[in-house]
C-alpha cells in the first residue's frame, strides 16, 4: 500500500504487480515534466518525459500520464521487478525556465 | 568510461573547515550543474554553468563557490563548513542549457558529513 507522512512516501508492491506513483506539481505554467529514478547510492537517472501538449506517453514498461487540470502527474510501471526498487522523482520545468524543479520523491519497494 | 564522475564519494570533516568537491564529465556537454540533496531526499539546484560561464546561482550562501576551469570540469569549494551543509551533493551535465531538449546526466554523488 501507499503511505505518506513525515518520511518519504513509500509504495510497496509485489513483483509482477503494476505500480503507480503519483505526483502533484505546483506551477500551472510548467510545460515540461520528467520522471527520474534514483537507486540507492546513485544519482538520479532520467526515465521518461512528457510535454504539456500531451496527456500520455509510453516507454518500455513505463507510462506517464499528465492531467493539467488538476496539476497531476503519474508514472505507471508495468510488471514491476525488484530492480525497479528506488526513489522516484517527478520534476517540472516552468515556461521560461531551463531547469526542472524536483518534487518530493516516492520510495518504491518491490518484494520478490 | 564513467560519464559524470565526482570525487570524493564520501567526505567527513569538522565544522569550520574548507573543502572542495570535484566533478568531471566526458560527454562533451556544454552545461554542468551542482545540486544538493538533503536528508529527506529533497533535491535542489545550486549552480549551473554553460561553457564555463555561471548562468544559474540559486540562493546559496557565498561560502559556496563553484569554479569551472574548462567545460568538462565543475568544482565546488565550500568555506567555513557548517552542520547544515551535511548532505549529498550531485554534479550533473547536459548537452545544452535547456533540459527540455537535453537530458541531464547525474554523477554518483558526494556524501558530505560535517561534525
Amino acid at each position: 500500500g501507499e503511505s505518506v507522512g513525515l518520511h518519504l512516501p513509500t509504495l510497496s508492491v509485489q513483483e509482477g504487480d503494476n505500480s503507480i506513483i503519483n505526483c502533484a506539481y505546483s506551477n500551472s505554467a510548467s510545460d515540461y515534466f520528467i520522471w527520474y529514478k534514483q537507486e540507492s547510492g546513485k544519482g538520479p537517472q532520467f526515465i521518461i518525459d512528457i510535454r504539456s501538449n500531451m496527456d500520455k506517453r509510453q516507454g518500455q514498461r513505463v507510462t506517464v500520464l499528465l492531467n493539467k487540470t488538476v496539476k497531476h502527474l503519474s508514472l505507471q510501471i508495468a510488471a514491476t521487478q525488484p530492480g525497479d526498487s528506488a526513489v522516484y522523482f517527478c520534476a517540472e520545468t516552468p515556461g521560461g525556465s531551463y531547469i526542472p524543479t524536483f518534487g518530493r520523491g516516492t520510495s518504491l519497494i518491490v518484494h520478490p | 568510461d564513467t560519464a559524470v564522475s565526482q570525487t570524493p564519494k564520501y567526505l567527513v570533516t569538522q565544522m569550520g573547515n574548507d573543502k572542495s568537491i570535484k566533478c568531471e564529465q566526458n560527454l562533451g556537454h556544454d552545461t554542468m550543474y551542482w545540486y544538493k540533496q538533503d536528508s529527506k531526499k529533497f533535491l535542489k539546484i545550486m549552480f549551473s554553468y554553460n561553457n564555463k560561464e555561471l548562468i544559474i546561482n540559486e540562493t546559496v550562501p557565498n561560502r559556496f563557490s563553484p569554479k569551472s576551469p574548462d567545460k568538462a570540469h565543475l568544482n565546488l569549494h565550500i568555506n567555513s563548513l557548517e552542520l547544515g551543509d551535511s548532505a549529498v551533493y550531485f554534479c550533473a551535465s547536459s548537452h545544452q542549457r535547456d533540459t527540455r531538449t537535453d537530458t541531464q546526466y547525474f554523477g554518483p554523488g558526494t556524501r558530505l558529513t560535517v561534525l
